[in-house]
């Protein structure tokens, strides 16, 4: 069973700054089936990145996801106030599982 | 637009039963396959189940595997989650999700809002 990692666990930033979020897989993800979600409080998550690396519709270009194999990163281009949040990562495919999380926050 | 509409939330003992429905609207939900996510309190997400379009393919997490039985109804637009021998690591906010493929196991496009399960004696 692959098991996600993600790093930090919280990232404390100005708005207009960028910040990295990293997720890392204990094997090799298949076909890059990895996503990336912001969940604020009280909200649903929110879908961002697909793939690894496609956005989904109506997000943003700040927003970018790169990586493959077993090492992933989603960043945010300038922060804007409405980012700060928690972002997890999640296969998909044949695994579901999500990774801890990364808070972002001011 | 798509809809997902949870409910049947709820405070129950220990070892008890429960079940939750997820009402769609705003899509053709025989198409999609559907997930079931949950977040404890103050905790991170943790997929629950998933099932595929016509209900021929259901998976579930280890933690709830042979407690929790999903299923669907495509004649109505209901999916339900029915939770047996609940536990009080079971508490949580309980979301429906939308796959956001008709032909694969993807990530989710669409939420509900959630329904509360609260299990304590």
């Amino acid at each position: 069973e692959i098991v996600l990692t993600q790093s930090p666990g919280r990232l404390s930033l100005s708005p207009g700054e960028r910040a990295t979020l990293s997720c890392r897989a204990t094997e090799s993800v298949s076909s890059n089936y990895l996503a990336w979600y912001q969940k604020k409080p009280g909200q649903a998550p929110r879908l961002l990145i697909y793939d690894a690396s496609t956005r989904a519709t109506g997000i943003p270009d700040r927003f970018s996801g790169s990586g493959s194999g077993t090492d992933f990163t989603l960043t945010i281009n300038g922060l804007a106030p409405e980012d700060f949040a928690v972002y997890y990562c999640q296969l998909y495919g044949t695994s579901f599982t999500f990774g801890p999380g990364t808070k972002v926050d001011i | 637009q798509v809809q997902l509409v949870e409910s049947g939330g709820g405070v129950v003992q220990p070892r008890k039963s429960l079940r939750l429905s997820c009402a769609a609207s705003g899509f053709a939900f025989s198409r999609y396959s559907l997930h079931w996510v949950r977040q404890a309190p103050g905790k991170g997400l943790e997929w629950v189940a998933l099932i595929s379009y016509d209900g021929s393919n259901i998976y579930y997490a280890d933690s709830v595997k042979g407690r929790f039985t999903i299923s669907r109804d495509n004649s109505k637009g209901m999916l339900y989650l029915q939770m047996n021998s609940l536990r009080g690591e079971d508490t949580a906010l309980y979301y429906c999700a939308r796959d956001l493929y008709t032909s694969w196991y993807g990530p989710s496009d669409s939420w509900g809002q959630g329904t509360l399960v609260t299990v304590s004696s």
